[in-house]
């Protein structure tokens, strides 16, 4: 079973920032947060991800609460083309593991114009 | 760069025939990741590889589902004597073992029909 409990879904004007909550109470110390998003009909395509502290790229930024037992992406300024289905996951790191992602339904993001 | 690339994009079979599906991952990742997707759901784990071995396998949902690798690179999911439970689409990802985060990155998959 997933880890991670996310919203079901969410709706963001275009041009705001859609900031997805991300549950995963559970999580280890060597648990890594990843985010993937998956657009209609297509693979899923790599965000971001984090162990503790907060992260940014080109794309999105990532919080991670202290106690790591939630995190938030967020999409600063959505377009229409960032509506897609957001997937938080909660993956083990470490050399000689199988790195499997275990996927829940995530949280489909709807931009408004 | 290329990316993960998956054929057929589509397949349409008949129930009791047999597939193969295709998996060229990124030059270099020696990690290769297959999952299956049905409607509305999220990504099931089905098989990993490292190299040319599989040491988790526990995804496969019967024997009538098999994957090898060769060389280190293509990867092939066959499914035998298919049956309409199977439709879905098939997902590959491929990543570089490395301590710590490694990222999987995915194939446009495979969507497969039995009728």
């Amino acid at each position: 079973d997933a880890k991670t409990t996310q919203p079901t879904s969410m709706d963001c004007a275009e041009g705001r920032a859609a900031n997805l909550p991300c549950n995963h109470s559970t999580i280890s110390g060597n648990e890594y947060v990843y985010w993937y998003r998956q657009i209609h009909s297509q693979g899923p395509q790599y965000i971001i991800h984090g162990l503790k502290n907060n992260e940014t790229n080109e794309m999105a930024s990532l919080i991670i609460t202290e106690d790591r037992k939630s995190s938030t992406l967020i999409l600063p300024h959505a377009t229409l083309r960032d509506t897609a289905v957001y997937y938080c996951i909660v993956r083990v790191s470490g050399a000689g593991n199988n790195r499997k992602l275990i996927w829940g339904l995530g949280t489909s993001l709807g931009v408004n114009p | 760069g290329a990316g993960v690339s998956q054929s057929p994009s589509n397949k349409v079979t008949e129930k009791g025939k047999d597939v193969e599906l295709r998996c060229d991952p990124i030059s270099g990742h020696t990690a290769l990741y297959w999952y299956r997707q049905s409607l509305g759901q999220g990504l099931e784990f089905l098989i990993y590889f490292q190299g040319n071995s599989a040491p988790d396998k526990s995804g496969l949902p019967s024997d009538r589902f098999s994957a090898e690798r060769t060389g280190g690179s293509v990867s092939t999911l066959t499914i035998q004597r298919t049956q309409q439970e199977d439709s879905a689409v098939y997902l590959c990802a491929s990543s570089v073992r490395q301590i710590g985060s490694d990222t999987q990155y995915f194939g446009p998959g495979t969507r497969l029909t039995v009728l």
